[in-house]
């Protein structure tokens, strides 16, 4: 099975622009879940969609959004971009959906994001 | 809220020998904990996962430990290779049973 790609890999943007990112879960998996990573920070979770219902959300900022289509890939937007913005957005999939405890996560390469 | 920690950003040792990292966690009782590798520019990669009831899991030179009542995780690399370099990431989940919530990871240097 070809794994989660995410598009795309890099990205420059300025501050109060917006950008979209997009990530193909691996088939078969219907959970996404976005991360960001700083160095500061590290991974932090961002939210996560099932069957396109945000289902849980992390500590961050309304500027920060997401969507799930029905084929399950999944995009995220942050509006109004700011320089701490800067970081590796990573998208993860899974297929069991968290009714039971196991919660393994596979994740994609990033996308890298610069504000200037 | 859960708080998880690895007790050392870095981690140097020469080819051949055990490599240990260190997970402790606080505020929570996790169902399992896992542990992830991250190479430079890429996202993280699944290794291991360890549930309340297992005391020790084991994956070719790989071994995990969780004693839950410290309330940490051990990771073990045995007779670790140059290619074993790499940020090593411990993780448990949310409440929510939705988020992994991770450590901010162990970077590892093999020397030859």
């Amino acid at each position: 099975k070809a794994g989660v790609t995410q598009t795309p890999r890099y990205l420059i943007k300025t501050r109060g622009q917006q950008v979209t990112l997009s990530c193909s879960p691996i088939s078969g998996h219907r959970s996404v879940s976005w991360y960001q990573q700083t160095p500061g920070q590290g991974l932090q979770f961002l939210f996560e969609y099932f069957s396109e219902t945000q289902r849980n959300k992390g500590n961050f900022p309304g500027r920060f959004s997401g969507r799930q289509f029905s084929n399950s890939r999944s995009e995220m937007n942050v509006s109004t971009l700011e320089l701490g913005d800067s970081a590796l957005y990573l998208c993860a999939s899974r297929e069991i959906p968290g009714t039971g405890r196991e919660n393994t996560q596979y994740f994609g390469p990033g996308t890298r994001l610069t504000v200037l | 809220s859960q708080k998880i920690e690895q007790n050392s950003e870095a981690l140097n040792i020469q080819e051949g020998k055990t490599a240990t990292l260190t997970c402790n966690y606080t505020n929570y009782s996790p169902a399992y904990l896992q542990w992830y590798r991250q190479d430079p520019g890429r996202g993280p990669v699944f290794l291991l996962l360890i549930r309340e009831n297992e005391k020790e899991k084991r994956k070719e030179r790989l071994k995990v430990t969780f004693d839950t009542t410290l309330k940490q995780s051990l990771f073990h690399i045995t007779a670790s290779q140059p290619a074993d370099s790499a940020t090593y990431l411990c993780a448990l989940d949310d409440q929510a049973g939705t988020a992994l919530i991770f450590g901010k990871g162990t970077t590892l240097s093999v020397s030859s």
